[in-house]
């Protein structure tokens, strides 16, 4: 049973450059979570779709991230232009809110993002 | 506000010994409280799960704890192993709006020596 798949697993760019990251969650989930995890700050919530529909974007830094999730097996979280402070893992999770009571999130490998 | 503190920030142990690692939460009203073990370069993964009627959970060498009076988690580890060597989360879930929300701890980075 294949996990939460994510690509790309490194990406390195320049500063002004657009990067475009996706995520297939597990089949049969409901609930898609992005997360940005840096030292500093730990695992951050950015977006979180229930449905396909986004829920919760609070946690979206500022007006340069954006996420969209056309279907129920793919969602891309995007930043345009990219920042050196964006440099960070990126990890998507997902999960079954009907099925799982307890909210058990299956994460994804990450994409490391490097911001030159 | 809705807090999660964890401790150490992070560890340092020989191989075979035990560790406890402490999660403290302000989270309200608790519904419940996994720690996740994530290995470096890796998602983090589910360990346990503590809902607010269990004080004790274990996951072969590893023995979660809750005590929701004082709003205290801690996770047991026994006989280390060197894979053991991995950073733990401590993650509470609550009620926000009707709807179940999550708050993070920041970690416990946990190294196992030789």
């Amino acid at each position: 049973d294949a996990g939460v798949i994510q690509s790309p697993r490194h990406e390195v760019t320049e500063m002004g450059q657009e990067v475009t990251l996706r995520c297939k969650p597990i089949s049969g989930h409901n609930s898609l979570f992005w997360y940005r995890q840096t030292m500093m700050r730990g695992l951050e919530l950015l977006i979180y779709f229930n449905n396909n529909v986004p829920i919760d974007d609070s946690g979206m830094p500022e007006d340069r991230f954006s996420a969209k999730m056309p279907n129920a097996s793919f969602s891309t979280l995007k930043i345009q232009p990219s920042e050196p402070r964006d440099s960070a893992v990126y990890f998507c999770a997902s999960t079954n809110t009907q099925r799982e009571r307890f909210g058990e999130l299956f994460f994804g490998e990450g994409s490391r993002l490097t911001v030159l | 506000k809705n807090q999660v503190e964890q401790s150490p920030q992070s560890l340092i142990i020989l191989e075979g010994k035990n560790c406890t690692l402490q999660c403290n939460y302000t989270v309200s009203p608790f519904s419940n409280l996994r720690w996740y073990k994530q290995d470096t370069g890796r998602g983090p993964v589910s360990l346990t799960i503590m809902t607010f009627s269990e004080n004790t959970k274990s996951n072969g060498r590893y023995t979660a704890t809750l005590d929701a009076d004082t709003k205290q988690s801690s996770l047991h580890i026994t006989a280390s192993q060197l894979s053991d060597s991995a950073s733990y989360i401590c993650v509470v879930s609550f009620m926000d709006t009707g709807r179940r929300a999550l708050t993070f701890g920041s970690g416990t980075r946990l190294q196992v020596q030789p």
